[in-house]
């Protein structure tokens, strides 16, 4: 089983859809939890961290379940520059090492 | 900013070639971390430093060694390049107790290494 684990997608959606990405990871020990963002070709780039009561920045949502081992990003009223693959990490415990998980694409369409 | 800067955007080797690629960032972060990144594979981690001369395995160091003699230099050298080394090859640095928000890897933009 692979530590993160996300649906590859592509999810395709309209302008100002709402869409939802959730992950899984496998070790209950992992203590710190973030999305990054991946544009193609580019290098990825941290959209936000994830915290245990969730967290919003703007158009964006995060969740955290410690209980069932998964987080989840909500994009809502989608643009068409949303356009990327979302990569769910995790940090391994007590330690500065990051395990990728291996990014759900989305393409938002006009 | 930060700045992560690797050495080459793309670059073509042959079969046994011994390959260098470097990394430089200039933020003084003890942290430097080099990834592959393969189609349905995602990143995976090769070799991390966490100081200057220090170096631990990651989950892929078979056939990849690492060199960190000055802070702001990371360098990741295929011994004998081999076809399956054919990757994207991603640099990362972040400050170091980083198990938050406040110091998230900063990657550089990426070489496109092919082993012919």
């Amino acid at each position: 089983r692979k530590e993160v684990e996300q649906d590859p997608g592509p999810f395709n959606v309209p302008e100002g859809a709402t869409v939802a990405f959730n992950c899984t990871y496998s070790n209950s020990a992992s203590q710190s939890f973030f999305w990054y963002r991946q544009d193609c070709r580019k290098e990825p780039k941290l959209l936000m961290s994830v915290y245990s009561s969730g967290n919003e920045d703007g158009r964006f949502t995060a969740q955290l379940n410690r209980a069932s081992q998964y987080i989840s990003l909500l994009i809502r009223d989608s643009k068409l520059s949303d356009s990327a693959t979302y990569l769910c990490v995790v940090t391994a415990y007590n330690t500065d090492k990051l395990i990728f998980g291996t990014g759900t694409r989305l393409q938002v369409f006009p | 900013d930060v700045k992560v800067t690797q050495s080459s955007r793309y670059l073509v080797k042959r079969t046994g070639e011994k390959v260098f690629l470097e990394c430089v960032q200039d933020m003084d972060h003890e942290n430097m971390f080099w990834y592959r990144q393969d189609p349905g594979l995602g990143l995976r981690l090769i070799y991390f430093s966490y100081d200057v001369k220090m170096k631990e395995k990651g989950d892929i160091p078979e056939g990849y060694s690492v060199s960190r003699e000055k802070k702001e230099r990371f360098s990741l050298i295929l011994e004998s390049a081999s076809t399956n080394q054919t990757s994207m090859y991603l640099c990362a640095s972040s400050l170091s107790g980083g198990l938050s928000d406040r110091w998230p890897q900063h990657f550089g933009d990426g070489t496109r290494l092919s082993i012919l």
